[in-house]
Order: C-alpha cells, then sequence, then structure tokens
C-alpha cells in the first residue's frame, strides 16, 4: 500500500541554520503531496503542498520540490527561527479512491536561540 | 464557526467503559474525516464521510470503533469497551466538496484519549 517515510527526529539546529528534512514516498499513480506542520497544543496546519511532478511548493520561507524520479519530497528552508520549533509532518494523498491522507511518523525539529 | 471544534479536548476512561467524542466541522463542508494520531507516531484515516453518507470506513481497527454523522454536520466517534490500545489523540478534519484534494482541509485540535 501507500506510504510516506521521514527522517527520524528530533533535529536540533541554532537559528539561522539551513533545515533540511527528508521525505520519500511509496505510491500507485500520481499522488499529490504535502508537509504539515503541529505547533505545540495546536492542531495541523497545511504548509505547503504539490500536485504534479516537479511542481515546489513554498510558504513561510519553507519549500519542496516534488521529485518523481527519486520519489521525494523534501522540506527545506534556508534560515530557521525559534518560532519554526514544531513537528513537521510529510504526507501524501492518492487520487484514486478517498482523497484520505497518508502521513509519515513526523520529524520534532527544535531550534535554539 | 471559524474552525473545526473538538470536545472534549481531554478524555480519561477506564478499560472496557464506552467514550463519544463530539466533532464540529466548519458550516457547510461537506467532507468529514476521523484519524487517530498514537504518541510519536502520524495520523491514520479511520473512516470519511460525505455529508451523512460514510463512504469509508476502512482504517477502523475494530468494531469496537463506531462512526456517525446523522445530519451531515456534527459526527460522533464511538468507541465501545475500550483498550489502552486505543490511548491516542483523535482528529477530526472537514473539507469543502470542491477544489484540489486535500487543499482547503481544516483540522481540529483533536482529542487525548488516555484508557487506564
Amino acid at each position: 500500500g501507500d506510504s510516506v517515510t521521514q527522517m527520524e527526529g528530533p533535529v536540533t539546529l541554532s537559528e539561522e541554520a539551513f533545515l533540511t528534512i527528508n521525505c520519500t514516498y511509496t505510491a500507485t499513480g500520481y499522488p499529490s503531496l504535502f508537509w504539515y506542520v503541529q505547533y505545540p497544543g495546536e492542531g495541523l496546519q497545511l504548509l505547503l503542498k504539490a500536485t504534479k511532478a516537479d511542481d515546489k511548493g513554498s510558504n513561510k520561507g519553507f519549500e519542496a520540490t516534488y521529485r518523481k524520479e527519486t520519489t521525494s519530497f523534501h522540506l527545506e528552508k534556508g534560515s530557521v527561527q525559534v518560532s519554526d520549533s514544531a513537528v513537521y509532518f510529510c504526507a501524501l494523498i492518492n487520487l484514486s479512491g478517498t482523497y484520505k491522507y497518508i502521513f509519515g511518523t513526523g520529524t520534532r525539529l527544535k531550534v535554539l536561540a | 464557526g471559524a474552525g473545526v471544534s473538538q470536545s472534549p479536548r481531554y478524555k480519561v476512561a477506564k478499560r472496557g467503559q464506552d467514550v463519544a467524542l463530539r466533532c464540529d466541522p466548519i458550516s457547510g463542508h461537506v467532507s468529514l474525516f476521523w484519524y487517530q494520531q498514537a504518541l510519536g507516531q502520524g495520523p491514520e484515516f479511520l473512516t470519511y464521510f460525505q455529508n451523512e453518507a460514510q463512504l469509508d470506513k476502512s482504517g477502523l481497527p475494530s468494531d469496537r470503533f463506531f462512526a456517525e454523522r446523522p445530519e451531515g454536520s456534527v459526527s460522533t466517534l464511538k468507541i465501545q469497551r475500550t483498550q489502552q490500545e486505543d490511548s491516542a489523540v483523535y482528529l477530526c478534519a472537514s473539507s469543502s466538496a470542491s477544489g484540489v484534494p486535500g487543499v482547503g482541509y481544516t483540522f481540529g485540535s483533536g482529542t487525548r484519549l488516555t484508557v487506564v
């Protein structure tokens, strides 16, 4: 079945450091890909999305490119801030059947001042 | 309302007790999803409603889990004879019917169920 694999955390960075969180997927067909963020005590929030190969999703300085050849959707940010500390989830939706998310296990990011 | 509201926010149940978790979706949203998020894991799909119709319940882990949405708005997830492995955060999400799949989904803050 469809699945998403994320790098394990926690990831601890200093403020202004470069961030990469790896995500790879297995799916039939051409899924849509997403990154969600979960701040402490809050609900999941959509961070960015890409719906076809080579699409780049971007938001709040974060970006990720849909790479069909490597089945990857790595999240990057050039300069992290303390306020970026959260848990990040990579997810896919397969366009056949129910539009349900398949989530990765999440990666906790901690940014130190 | 402005967002998806879930209640209660926290629930402690004794093993064997029945529980009911409520989700108030955004007004007018036809699609409603329930997910289960175990500690340290990503959310896992439980069930999907379009209006009052339950179109997919393939993720419900056992026949102890039951969900309903009788009037196509508020939904209730019921767990009978709770077990310790049911301890998790239960998330509800709603969306409008149109648009790119996955975009326009709003998640609630969840109900944290602890079975003791």
